[in-house]
């Protein structure tokens, strides 16, 4: 099993829609969680933590699920401007990161 | 959040040159710097951990005798892809951290550089 696994995606959605990202971790030790989101041929960029009680900021929700290791991101009426590859990441210890693939949005007008 | 800087950019060379790539903190001191390599539709893959003063620490595969890295102050750290070749083509983006003891502390990443090698 990979250490963090993500649907690469893309997930094309209209103007206004919610959509919805899952990402699974395999270290059961894995203490902090954050979705980033990185854009073409850009470095990532930290989009928010994730917390077992959630954690919402504006138009985005994350959570973490920690007995079956998976953490989400849900982004309400998405805008064109969020169209991005969203990364997730797990870290370790207290500085070891490990990344997904990233899941692709793309949002259409 | 805090700045971190790459130079250059972008970068294209023939196979066999060596290239450097510099990452600074610009408004932190950084006691800790990362490297990073992204191929085309890949994860960011850690390469080496980097401690200001002390030898860096490669993850497994990388070789350090090819990829070799000074963080001889707090603001700087150099990543040295030496005989480049067309395989080590990527993006190499690094990322800073200011130690804080016992918690996680966010890494702000550079803008990355985008190495062709031809």
């Amino acid at each position: 099993r990979k250490e963090v696994e993500q649907d690469p995606g893309p997930f094309n959605v209209p103007e206004g829609a919610t959509v919805a990202f899952n990402c699974t971790y395999s270290n059961s030790a894995s203490q902090s969680f954050f979705w980033y989101r990185q854009d073409c041929r850009k470095e990532p960029k930290l989009l928010m933590s994730v917390y077992s009680s959630g954690n919402e900021d504006g138009r985005f929700t994350a959570q973490l699920n920690r007995a079956s290791q998976y953490i989400s991101l849900l982004i309400r009426d998405s805008k064109l401007s969020d169209s991005a590859t969203y990364l997730c990441v797990v870290v370790s210890g207290y500085s070891t990161l490990t990344f997904g693939k990233g899941t692709m949005l793309l949002v259409s007008p | 959040g805090a700045v971190v800087s790459q130079h250059p950019s972008w970068v294209i060379c023939k196979s066999g040159t060596s290239v450097k790539i510099e990452c600074r903190s610009l408004d932190f001191q950084a006691t800790t710097m990362f490297w990073y390599r992204q191929f085309p539709k890949q994860s960011l893959m850690l390469m080496a951990t980097s401690n200001e003063g002390s030898k860096a620490t490669y993850e497994q595969g990388v070789e350090k005798d090819k990829f070799l890295i000074n963080h001889a102050s707090l603001t700087l750290s150099t990543l040295t892809v030496t005989s480049a070749h067309p395989e080590d083509s990527s993006f190499y983006i690094c990322s800073a951290r200011e130690q804080l003891a016992g918690i996680y502390n966010e890494q702000f990443f550079g803008p990355g550089t985008r190495l062709t090698v031809l």
